[in-house]
């Protein structure tokens, strides 16, 4: 099945800086890419997502790249805030056919911290 | 519209007893899901459901129990509770059709197993 691995485990950065979170996946039929944002002791966010037939997709601050080839996706947060601290969550998941969607299967989570 | 609610919020639980922890929807998303959360290990699928009557096992099945009579209603049944168990669980829908929409969550079920 569907395996997705994701770095760092934790990330630290300064105000205004950039911050970038790499995904992999192991199945080549796998077509949607997701990234939730959790805040302590919410739920999970969507807050981007990119489907296989999409090289890079922007959203103000946020962007997320897709390279199909060598199967991995990032998110990019661009001039960070504090209020972007929190747990991020890529995944992804392939349609299995006759309209049905598949698993949405998650990495392990990235903790990124912005200090003031 | 109250989106996916999840009952109840906190619950304690004996090893060996059993629960069902309860997920609604009202946005007549096809698509419902378990996840569990623990540190470090994300968010992992217990068991996903493509529409009413039909359900399959996700990443860690085993112990917890699902069905689907209605589009609204994705109940997880925890059959012998285990220490193990002790976990967040958050119910997930999405629209069915097609792989490109998002999910949903409800705000989560916190589980301590003694």
């Amino acid at each position: 099945g569907e395996n997705v691995e994701q770095h760092p485990s934790t990330l630290s950065v300064q105000e205004g800086d950039s911050a970038v979170i790499k995904c992999t996946y192991s199945d080549s039929a796998s077509n949607y890419f997701p990234w939730y944002k959790q805040e302590l002791g919410k739920r999970p966010q969507l807050i981007i997502d990119i489907r296989s037939n999409v090289g890079e997709k922007k959203d103000q601050r946020i962007a997320v790249t897709l390279n199909k080839t060598a199967k991995h996706f990032s998110l990019h947060i661009t001039e960070t805030q504090p209020e972007d601290s929190a747990v991020y969550f890529c995944a992804a998941k392939k349609n299995m056919g006759s309209g049905n969607t598949g698993k949405l299967i998650f990495g392990q989570g990235t903790t990124l911290q912005v200090k003031p | 519209n109250a989106g996916v609610t999840q009952t109840p919020k906190f619950q304690v639980l004996k090893t060996g007893q059993s629960m069902t922890l309860q997920c609604a929807q009202d946005m007549n998303h096809e698509y419902m899901s378990w996840y569990r959360q623990d540190p470090g290990m994300g968010l992992r699928l217990i068991h996903y459901s493509v529409g009413a009557g039909i359900t399959d096992q996700g990443e860690v099945p085993n112990g917890y129990n699902v069905s689907r009579s209605t589009t609204e209603d994705f109940p997880l049944r925890l059959l012998s509770a285990a220490p193990s168990q002790t976990s967040v669980y958050f119910c997930a829908s999405s629209y069915g059709g097609g792989s490109y929409f998002g999910y949903t969550f409800g705000s989560g079920t916190r589980l301590t197993v003694v």
